[in-house]
This record gives C-alpha cells, sequence and structure tokens, in this order.
C-alpha cells in the first residue's frame, strides 16, 4: 500500500544543537501536514505544505515540501526542552481523502 | 471544555470481551476518524466518517466496528477483544471544507487486553 517514511526514529541532541526529521513518501502527495505529540499527549497540527518546493518558518521551525512533492523535512535551529516529542508528517493522496502517517521521530534532549 | 472527548480514557479487558470507546466533539465538524497508536508505527486509520450517513473501512478495520451515532458522537467497538488490540487509541475531527484540513485529536484511550 502507499506509504510515508520517515527517518530518523530517534534523535537524541544536546540543548541548543539543531534538529531535522525527514518524510519520504512512495508516490506523489497533494499536501503534507506535520503534527507534534508531546509526551503522554495527542497529536497537536503544526502546518501544512501544498505546493511544491514550499518552504514556511515557524519561529525556529522550518519546513520543506520536495519539488516531486514526495519528500518533506522540518529543521528545529537551536533546540530548547520544550521541543522535546514526536513529530509526525502525515500525506494526503490525489486518490482518496486519506492521510496517511509516517512513523515519526522522537526528539530527545540529552540531559 | 475540550473539543474532542474520549471516554473511556483507560480500560483494561480481558480477551473475547466486547468493548465500546466513545468520542464526542463540540467543534461542528462532518469528518471523523478512529486511528490506533503503537509504538514506533505512527498512527493507523481504522475507520473514518465524512458524515452521519458516511462510514469508510481505513487501513486496518477487521475485528473492529464503529457507530455514528450523531454529527458530534462517533463510537469505535472490538466486538471480542484480543491482546494485539492493546494499543492508544485516538478520535480525531476535521472540517468537510475540501481534502486540506488539520486534524483535532482528542486525548486517547489506552486500551489493554489481558
Amino acid at each position: 500500500g502507499q506509504q510515508v517514511m520517515q527517518i530518523p526514529q530517534y534523535q537524541h541532541v544536546q540543548e541548543g544543537e539543531d534538529f531535522t526529521t525527514y518524510c519520504n513518501s512512495s508516490t506523489t502527495l497533494s499536501n503534507i501536514q506535520w503534527y507534534k505529540q508531546r509526551p503522554g499527549g495527542h497529536p497537536v497540527f503544526l502546518i501544512q505544505l501544498v505546493k511544491s518546493g514550499e518552504v514556511k518558518k515557524q519561529k525556529r521551525l522550518t519546513f520543506q515540501f520536495g519539488e516531486a512533492k514526495k519528500n518533506s523535512s522540518l529543521h528545529i535551529t537551536a533546540t530548547q526542552t520544550t521541543d522535546v516529542g514526536t513529530y509526525f508528517c502525515a500525506g494526503h493522496l490525489y486518490s482518496n481523502y486519506q492521510l496517511i502517517w509516517g512513523a515519526g521521530t522522537k526528539l530527545i534532549i540529552k540531559p | 471544555d475540550a473539543d474532542v472527548t474520549q471516554t473511556p480514557r483507560n480500560r483494561i479487558t480481558k480477551t473475547g470481551k466486547r468493548i465500546m470507546l466513545e468520542c464526542s466533539q463540540t467543534k461542528g465538524h462532518d469528518r471523523m476518524y478512529w486511528y490506533r497508536q503503537d509504538p514506533g508505527l505512527g498512527l493507523q486509520l481504522i475507520y473514518y466518517s465524512f458524515d452521519v450517513k458516511d462510514i469508510n473501512k481505513g487501513e486496518i478495520s477487521d475485528g473492529y466496528s464503529v457507530s455514528r451515532q450523531a454529527q458530534a458522537k462517533f463510537s469505535l467497538s472490538l466486538e471480542s477483544a484480543i491482546p494485539n488490540q492493546t494499543a492508544l487509541y485516538f478520535c480525531a475531527t476535521s472540517d468537510g471544507f475540501g481534502v486540506d484540513n488539520e486534524q483535532f485529536f482528542g486525548p486517547g484511550t489506552r486500551l489493554t487486553v489481558l
């Protein structure tokens, strides 16, 4: 079936270091959404990208959608303890209305 | 008050029992979803409903059934629970305008089947 692969599964960083997670789809997506799930919480919507090559920023977070609309990335500059959680990408296919979710990348701040 | 609520929040049951998880929303959204979350696997769609008369299977519907009692209510049932249905279950809603809508999640129900 359709898949969205997300890597890495975990990333350990020192506070202040950067963090990046990548998503790749086996098929072209109509759009891609990013969600954050804090430990013990539920997924919360961050942003949606629709256009080929689109780049959006939210303070220290930068989101990109690839030219072929098959890949996307989230980059966090200078991580803070409040960034801890799991980041998910989720893509809409053109053929139906379902969101196909990546497995998530867990951001862990080293003590 | 929360816009999307789920009951119960935690449930421990035994193999073979029938279980119902309930979801209610006050957002006025037409679309509702049931997901299952297992560690390392992200979210898997069980069922979704675009309005009261519309029910669709997701990628992992076997062993589950749903009921859309009203626009605001969407229930998930496990007719005969089995241990590999132990997971975190989320209900979500979205607006009915177009495909490109964020989903709003409830707090989740942690289900353990012994």
